[in-house]
């Protein structure tokens, strides 16, 4: 069926550590896998998304990568901060309609 | 503008009540969605609207019944809620509607910040 995996579901870092989250998905069909990033009481806003004709993708802090053979993806937040304390939701299309992860509480710790 | 508006932001409503929440995009965008979310939980798809035809119905309880009135807005109606339906609703839009092997239009799903539904 249309599945994502996420893991950890929590992650507790030191301020400048880097941050690791991987998600698995079950359609080799998928192309397009966003990530989204929730903090507490607001909206769920992108902060990167990939698509399947490529590799990877970097915006200065955060990075995704993605292995089409094995169907798993991802973010990688290097040099973290307080701020990236937030729930984050990976995310991939299957069968029309964009399937979300469990979601990983992240914890950056000063 | 490449906001979503919903309104209200928080509701509480009876189980008798009959209510409406409201979403608002003015970016162009041809597909809107209903999602609802439980706390700390992801974003459950109910309802997308592609064209302002209804396009995917996540065999949601017809108490919630969804309205694209035109392409720029997006209603929920509810009635005879349950407790357990207490919720955040998230409304978003992308770009273009999900096409048949997946695509979620050009990409990103922009979300509005939610209505806080709470049912006694």
């Amino acid at each position: 069926g249309e599945n994502v995996e996420q893991h950890p579901s929590t992650l507790s870092v030191q301020e400048g550590d880097s941050a690791v989250i991987k998600c698995t998905y079950s359609d080799s069909a998928s192309n397009y896998f966003p990530w989204y990033k929730q903090e507490l009481g607001k909206r769920p806003q992108l902060i990167i998304d990939i698509r399947s004709n490529v590799g990877e993708k970097k915006d200065q802090r955060i990075a995704v990568t993605l292995n089409k053979t094995a169907k798993h993806f991802s973010l990688h937040i290097t040099e973290t901060q307080p701020e990236d304390s937030a729930v984050y939701f990976c995310a991939a299309t299957m069968g029309g309609k964009l399937i979300f992860g469990q979601g990983t509480e992240l914890s950056v710790k000063p | 503008d490449t906001e979503v508006t919903q309104t209200p932001k928080h509701l509480v409503m009876g189980m008798t009540n009959k209510k409406s929440l409201k979403c608002e995009q003015h970016m162009g965008h041809r597909a809107m969605y209903w999602y609802k979310q439980k706390a700390k939980k992801p974003p459950e798809l109910m309802f997308v609207y592609s064209y302002e035809k209804l396009s995917i119905n996540e065999s949601v309880p017809s108490r919630f019944s969804p309205e694209c009135p035109n392409s720029s807005l997006l209603n929920l109606h509810l009635h005879a809620l349950q407790p357990e339906d207490s919720a955040l609703y998230l409304c978003a839009s992308s770009q273009a509607p999900p096409g048949p092997r997946g695509v979620v239009g050009t990409g990103e799903l922009f979300f509005g910040e939610g209505s806080r539904l709470t049912v006694l």
